[in-house]
C-alpha cells in the first residue's frame, strides 16, 4: 500500500527567509503525481505545486518550488522569500495516474510559522 | 462561478442523532469524495464515488454512509454509530480520470460538527 509521511509535525521560518519542508513516500508504481496543498487558518485546501513522476524537470510555482529525488522516494517543498500569508499546514500527497477508482493518499502535515 | 459548496460551516448534534452533511459542486465532475481531518491525523477518506448511483468505502466507513444519485450532489449521513463523529469535514470532487484532472482534487470549505 502507498503510504505519504512527513517527518516534521512543525516548522518555523523568519519572514523573507527561505524554508524546505520534507515528504517521503513509498509505492511500487512508476507513473504518479505528486502535490502539496496548503490549509491556511480558513481551512480551505488550496493546491500549492503538482508534480508528474515521469517529469524529470522539478516543478516550480513562483516562490514554490519542489525536489524531486524519485529514485528516493522524496518529494520536498522549497519555499522562498517566505510572507506571512504562508503560514498553514502543508500537506504531501500522492496519486496513481493509472487507476480510475484511485485516490490520492495524504501525509499528516506539517504546520509552517512565519515569524515576523 | 464554478466550485464546491458545503452547508452547513458548523454543525452541532447531540449523542445519537444521524445528521447529514451537504455537498454540491457545479464543476461538473464525476468523481466526488468525502475526508475527515482531526489533529495531527491528515486527511483520511470516508468515501468516495466515481459515478452516479455508485461509491466505495474508504479508509474508514464505518459508522457513515452516503448517496449519489445526482452528479452535482454527495451528501455525507453520519450515524449513531460512528463513536467519535466530532471533526471537520471535507468535501471534494475531480474528474474521475486521474490523467485528464493531472491527479487534482478541488476542495469545499468544509464542515465542523460536534457533538454535544
Amino acid at each position: 500500500a502507498q503510504t505519504v509521511t512527513q517527518s516534521q509535525p512543525e516548522m518555523s521560518v523568519q519572514e523573507a527567509e527561505t524554508v524546505t519542508l520534507s515528504c517521503t513516500y513509498d509505492t511500487s508504481e512508476s507513473d504518479y503525481y505528486l502535490f502539496w496543498y496548503k490549509q491556511p487558518p480558513s481551512r480551505q485546501m488550496i493546491l500549492v505545486i503538482r508534480q508528474e513522476a515521469y517529469k524529470q524537470q522539478n516543478a516550480t510555482e513562483n516562490r514554490f518550488s519542489v525536489n524531486f529525488q524519485k529514485a528516493a522516494k522524496s518529494f520536498s517543498l522549497k519555499i522562498s522569500d517566505s510572507q506571512l500569508g504562508d503560514a498553514a499546514m502543508y500537506f504531501c500527497a500522492y496519486r496513481k495516474i493509472m487507476n480510475r477508482d484511485d485516490k490520492i493518499i495524504f501525509g499528516k502535515g506539517t504546520r509552517l510559522h512565519i515569524l515576523p | 462561478d464554478g466550485g464546491i459548496t458545503q452547508s452547513p460551516k458548523y454543525l452541532f448534534r447531540k449523542e445519537g442523532q444521524n445528521v447529514t452533511l451537504s455537498c454540491e459542486q457545479n464543476l461538473n465532475h464525476d468523481a466526488m469524495y468525502w475526508y475527515r481531518q482531526d489533529p495531527g491525523q491528515g486527511l483520511r477518506l470516508i468515501y468516495y464515488s466515481q459515478i452516479v448511483n455508485d461509491f466505495q468505502k474508504g479508509d474508514i466507513a464505518e459508522g457513515y454512509s452516503v448517496s449519489r444519485e445526482k452528479k452535482e450532489s454527495f451528501p455525507l449521513t453520519v450515524t449513531s454509530a460512528q463513536k467519535n463523529p466530532t471533526a471537520f469535514y471535507l468535501c471534494a470532487s475531480s474528474i474521475a480520470e486521474a490523467s485528464l484532472a493531472r491527479g487534482h482534487q478541488f476542495f469545499g470549505p468544509g464542515t465542523r460538527l460536534t457533538v454535544l
